[in-house]
């Protein structure tokens, strides 16, 4: 069976700041990773996804991750946050085919 | 490209009613993925659906829940007689076949309350 730690449940940062957000995973197998941002009552938006190759992968809005396969992680990292970053954001894992497992969500909130 | 789109975006429901969630795929995309937020315990996965079969329910609770995903139309998941724990947004997620199944792609919700 495969699970998704976030070790944050809430994280505060003030604007321009950097921020790490972390994620840990448990899987028997290879699965492939993601992280996704939720906005107030909005669905899910995908951020980056890690599938093979480099370990650093990077997405949308200027965040990047990288996929540790030794300590089974994959942060998710921002040089510099803005207030429109204030959201839910999530870690997921997956099989190869299949239903996505969440981590319990990190609400990161970006103080002026 | 129309994303997923998800109806209604919100559902009261009475206790003992049926609610109905509907959800229509992204254009081109077979497979259909049901997830449920609740709050305090995250998302959840609940069904995976291709057209006309189901492929994965092991997340679905046993009594009460169904989903379909027809040949035509929208998929959709049927709550039976619910009751206040059925409370929660129920989300709907997407993806091709072939390379693009690695990724889902979520419609907005529909955020049933039960009263």
């Amino acid at each position: 069976a495969q699970s998704v730690t976030q070790l944050d449940s809430q994280v505060p940062v003030f604007e321009e700041a950097p921020v790490e957000l972390r994620c840990n995973y448990s899987s028997s197998v290879s699965v492939y990773l993601f992280w996704y941002v939720q906005y107030p009552n909005q669905g899910l938006q995908l951020l980056l996804k890690y599938l093979s190759g480099s370990t650093l992968v990077k997405g949308i809005n200027g965040f990047e991750a990288e996929f540790n396969k030794s300590q089974t992680s994959f942060h998710l990292r921002k040089p510099s946050v803005h207030i429109s970053d204030t959201a839910e954001y999530f870690c997921a894992v997956r099989f190869p085919y299949g239903k996505l497992t969440f981590g319990q969500g990190t609400i990161l909130t970006v103080h002026p | 490209n129309a994303g997923v789109m998800q109806n209604p975006r919100h559902l009261v429901r009475r206790r003992g009613q049926e609610a109905r969630l509907r959800c229509s795929p992204m254009k081109g995309h077979s497979h259909v993925y049901w997830y449920r937020q609740l709050p305090e315990e995250g998302l959840k996965f609940m069904v995976y659906l291709q057209k006309e079969n189901i492929i994965d329910e092991s997340g679905m609770p046993k009594e009460r829940f169904s989903a379909e995903f027809p040949k035509e139309g929208p998929s959709i998941l049927r709550i039976q007689q619910v009751v206040r724990g059925d409370s929660a947004a129920y989300f709907c997620a997407s993806s091709p076949e072939g390379a693009g199944i690695h990724e889902q792609y979520f419609g907005p919700g529909t955020r049933l309350t039960v009263t």
